[in-house]
């Protein structure tokens, strides 16, 4: 069974540019979340997404967004982007609220 | 923020050796995992321990967890070198009336080295 699958593996964005993540869960899981990971920070929660709605959301300003499509891909949207937002970005899917999460490699981006 | 806290912050043993890591976190949890990390790749999912459970194995791995004093330890028992990653725990909060919130909070994580 194919794992979670993130694209891009790596990208270089400078300031003030947006960028899109993609997220693809593993077959069947209708649950994605995505975490920022930074050395200062550790693994900061971002979105979770259900069924193609946001069922919660972390604490990061609102230049971040997502959304699910109907086949449970995901998207993260970072704009305006900043020097801090330089970051492991990764997704997680599950069966669902309470069952492991199962990880992407993650997109790293890295902001000039 | 951070809710677990790992101790040591970085673990360097022999192979063969047992490694243990211990994990603090601050609120009520519906669940408790584990999870690995090699450098620069995903997570890896290692074990859940829910919050009525006291004990669990899988393998090499052993975690307890104790909720009346808000801490887990993770045993590896006879560590090989391919060991080598960082390690987290994450909590499942969970609201008031019991359910999961839905989201992980991670702790920063205990670097552990298996020397050959």
């Amino acid at each position: 069974k194919a794992g979670v699958t993130q694209t891009p593996r790596y990208l270089i964005k400078t300031r003030g540019q947006q960028v899109t993540l993609s997220c693809s869960p593993i077959s069947g899981h209708r649950s994605v979340s995505w975490y920022q990971q930074t050395p200062g920070q550790g693994l900061q929660f971002l979105f979770e997404y259900f069924s193609e709605t946001q069922r919660n959301k972390g604490n990061f300003p609102g230049r971040f967004s997502g959304r699910q499509f109907s086949n449970s891909r995901s998207e993260m949207n970072v704009s305006t982007l900043e020097l801090g937002d330089s970051a492991l970005y990764l997704c997680a899917s599950s069966w669902g609220r309470g069952q492991p999460q199962h990880f992407g490699d993650g997109t790293r981006l890295s902001i000039l | 923020s951070q809710q677990g806290e790992e101790d040591p912050q970085a673990l360097s043993i022999q192979e063969g050796e047992n490694a243990t890591m211990n994990c603090s976190y601050k609120t009520s949890i519906n669940n408790l995992q584990w999870y690995r990390q090699n450098s620069g790749r995903g997570l890896v999912h290692l074990i859940l321990i829910r919050s009525n459970e006291r004990e669990k194995h899988s393998g090499r791995l052993r975690v307890t967890l104790d909720t009346s004093k808000k801490s887990s330890s993770l045993l590896i028992t006879a560590s090989r070198a391919a060991d080598t990653a960082s390690y987290f725990c994450a909590t499942d909060p969970q609201f008031d009336y019991g359910g999961s919130q839905g989201n992980l909070i991670f702790g920063k994580g205990t670097k552990l080295s298996v020397k050959p």
